[in-house]
């Protein structure tokens, strides 16, 4: 059982190019998270899904959309990356939603230029 | 966003002390977790506290839900190698999905 994975591992990418940053679960969990990783400010969540079809904005939503077409997967879209958008992405998971118990993704680190 | 200090910032110790580290909030949580992160991973939940005054174990690790409801405690004893990491704590103001996550401690256990 692999659990939550991620990919790309990390990414190097162009100031306005378009990027996909892709969650896969094999748990059939029904909630899934986005969160960015910043030195000195903690993980902030980015967009959630309770459930396949459903999405919300979490702390930190401008820049980024997601989609969540099915239970396992969940990608998360910068349409046009800047700077500010350099970070560690985590993807995680919960059977339902609003649960504590978030089974976290291993990241992907993306630099913007 | 909610603004959750965590404290102190990084931790140097010698194998076998005991560590304390804290996190305080200027808002009410309702629940507190606390998160260990190894280097390259994503962070693994270690203690779960739903109720002012709580206080639950995971093996050496110890934490409670401060009485106001503003902070929580974890306590880590007998330290190990492995216990090397980054500790997050994170809190839940009602019962939605925003969990608020403090800036880590990072703890180096040296043999």
């Amino acid at each position: 059982i692999a659990g939550i994975t991620q990919a790309p591992t990390s990414q190097i990418l162009a100031a306005g190019r378009r990027m996909t940053l892709r969650c896969t679960q094999d748990m059939r969990h029904n909630a899934m998270y986005w969160y960015r990783q910043d030195l000195g400010l903690g993980l902030r969540l980015i967009h959630y899904s309770n459930t396949a079809g459903t999405t919300g904005k979490g702390e930190v939503p401008d820049g980024y959309s997601v989609s969540r077409a099915n239970t396992d997967d969940f990608p998360l879209t910068l349409a046009s990356a800047v700077p500010s958008q350099t970070s560690v992405y985590f993807c995680a998971s919960s059977e339902v939603a609003a649960s504590n118990e978030q089974f976290f993704g291993p990241g992907t680190r993306l630099t913007v230029l | 966003g909610q603004q959750l200090n965590q404290s102190p910032q990084s931790m140097f110790i010698q194998e076998g002390e005991d560590v304390s580290m804290n996190c305080t909030s200027s808002s009410i949580f309702n629940t507190w977790l606390w998160y260990k992160q190894d280097p390259g991973e994503g962070p693994v939940l270690l203690i779960a506290l739903y109720k002012a005054g709580e206080l639950t174990s995971n093996g050496r690790l110890t934490a409670q839900f401060g009485i106001t409801r503003k902070d929580s405690f974890l306590n880590i004893s007998a330290s190990i190698p492995s216990d090397v990491g980054i500790y997050f704590c994170a809190g839940q103001l009602g019962t939605g999905n925003q969990f608020y996550f403090g800036t880590g401690t990072s703890l180096t256990v040296i043999p």
